[in-house]
């Protein structure tokens, strides 16, 4: 079974379109995030969200928004593409504990090209 | 901020050697939580090993350790044995009380047979 799933896991699209890219975990975490890796490599936390609150980073532009119609999904909306959007961005999980040691599991990467 | 910093952009050992990966790291925390992941040519980012700062131990996995010096702030990750399988990204990550993972730019380790 995955654990966590994106969809796409390619998407090739026109400068100013809008897409989406779509999450799903069955782990019954609470906390989901995205990141962006860029072309160098550079792995960079966009959002984190649980019931409770959506922590933004402050760098990520407004084009982007996330959406998390129940605990299981969080959808990654992008408005108004742009050539420097190109880049792979993952989905992650994990399971808030008091302990804090708690594992992010990675999905497998959507990896989106604007041209 | 916290900040974390692989300094070795690129690593190489040769098969069943020995691999030290560097890695430092910047906080003003003290509890907090250290992680490396493996992200070999399929993408997919994998947990190979993590380590609780008020844990003095230091943490193992079979083939892999690290290297915990919480005064210097550096967590080196020492593969042993190493395998053609190692071959990969290696991301050196930082998760303190606000829940969000910091990571390194990343060592592209390769092995040679």
């Amino acid at each position: 079974d995955t654990a966590v799933s994106q969809t796409p896991k390619y998407l090739v699209t026109q400068m100013g379109n809008d897409k989406s890219i779509k999450c799903e975990q069955n782990l019954g975490h609470d906390t989901m995030y995205w990141y962006k890796q860029d072309s160098k490599k550079f792995l960079k936390i966009m959002f984190s969200y649980n019931n409770k609150e959506l922590i933004i980073n402050e760098t990520v532009p407004n084009r982007f928004s996330p959406k998390s119609p129940d605990k299981a999904h969080l959808n990654l909306h992008i408005n108004s593409l742009e050539l420097g959007d190109s880049a792979v961005y993952f989905c992650a999980s994990s399971q808030e504990s008091l302990a804090g040691d708690n594992e992010q599991f990675f999905g497998p990467g959507t990896r989106l090209t604007v041209l | 901020a916290q900040t974390v910093t692989q300094s070795q952009p690129e690593m190489s050992v040769q098969e069943a050697e020995t691999v030290t990966l560097s890695c430092t790291y910047d906080t003003s925390e003290s509890d907090y939580y250290l992680f490396w992941y493996k992200q070999p040519p399929s993408r997919q980012m994998i947990l190979v090993i993590r380590q609780e700062a008020y844990k003095q131990q230091n943490a193992t996995e079979n083939r892999f350790s690290v290297n915990f010096q919480k005064a210097a702030k550096s967590f080196s990750l020492k593969i042993s044995d190493s395998q053609l399988g190692d071959a990969a990204m290696y991301f050196c990550a930082y998760r303190g009380s606000y829940n969000d993972m910091r990571f390194g730019a990343g060592t592209r380790l390769t092995v040679k047979p």
